[in-house]
């Protein structure tokens, strides 16, 4: 079945660090792939998506490029701020929906 | 304010018990997820609802039941709870089943003593 794998949490990082959050995925098809931010009691918002190789989801300084010859979503930020502090989710769906899938979770803190 | 609604927001009870949480989805959308959050297990898929029909289920135990009405709202039913069902539920919705843009709501959590 369709899985999502990312980086061990938390990441922790002063202002203005660059950030990176690995994420791989296993799927059979040509999944869409998203990132989603969850901020301290609130619940889950998307960040930025890709619905195809090659295709590059970006969103507030966060990038990210879907990348099929080695299955992996990576989200980006050149310059961190305390603000971003939040958990980090990569997902992926299939065409039909019926199977999105989330990866466990990465946790960021910046500190300033 | 992702236009997706969940009721209560908090709730506390004892092990044995049943619960009822509610889920208003975004206007004009016809698929409802349930996700249960807890510290050890991450974001777990339980079930999913489009246009009032189950269209998918995940981890869901048999202790737990869903359904989504005719007016879309959904409704995640939870018996014979045990300490460990303590989590954050998420409901989640989209415009269909296929274009996999989740609008989550605030979640509602759960501790059971």
């Amino acid at each position: 079945g369709n899985s999502v794998t990312q980086m061990e949490g938390p990441v922790t990082l002063s202002e203005e660090a660059f950030l990176t959050i690995n994420c791989t995925y296993t799927a059979t098809g040509y999944p869409s792939l998203f990132w989603y931010v969850q901020y301290p009691g609130e619940g889950l918002q998307l960040l930025l998506k890709a619905t195809k190789a090659d295709d590059k989801g970006s969103n507030k300084g966060f990038e990210a490029t879907y990348r099929k010859e080695t299955t992996s979503f990576h989200l980006e930020k050149g310059s961190v701020q305390v603000s971003d502090s939040a958990v980090y989710f990569c997902a992926l769906s299939d065409r039909r929906g019926q199977n999105f899938v989330f990866g466990p979770g990465t946790r960021l803190s910046v500190l300033p | 304010d992702s236009g997706v609604t969940q009721t209560p927001k908090h709730l506390i009870t004892a092990t044995g018990q049943r619960v009822t949480l509610r889920c208003s989805p975004r206007s004009g959308d016809l698929s409802v997820y349930w996700y249960q959050q807890s510290l050890d297990q991450g974001l777990q898929f339980l079930i999913q609802y489009y246009n009032g029909e189950e269209r998918a289920k995940g981890n869901i135990l048999e202790r737990f039941s869903a359904q989504q009405f005719p007016d879309l709202h959904s409704e995640l039913n939870l018996s014979s709870l045990e300490l460990g069902d303590s989590a954050l539920y998420f409901c989640a919705s989209s415009v269909d089943d296929y274009t996999g843009e989740l609008f989550f709501g605030e979640g509602s959590r759960l501790t059971v003593l």
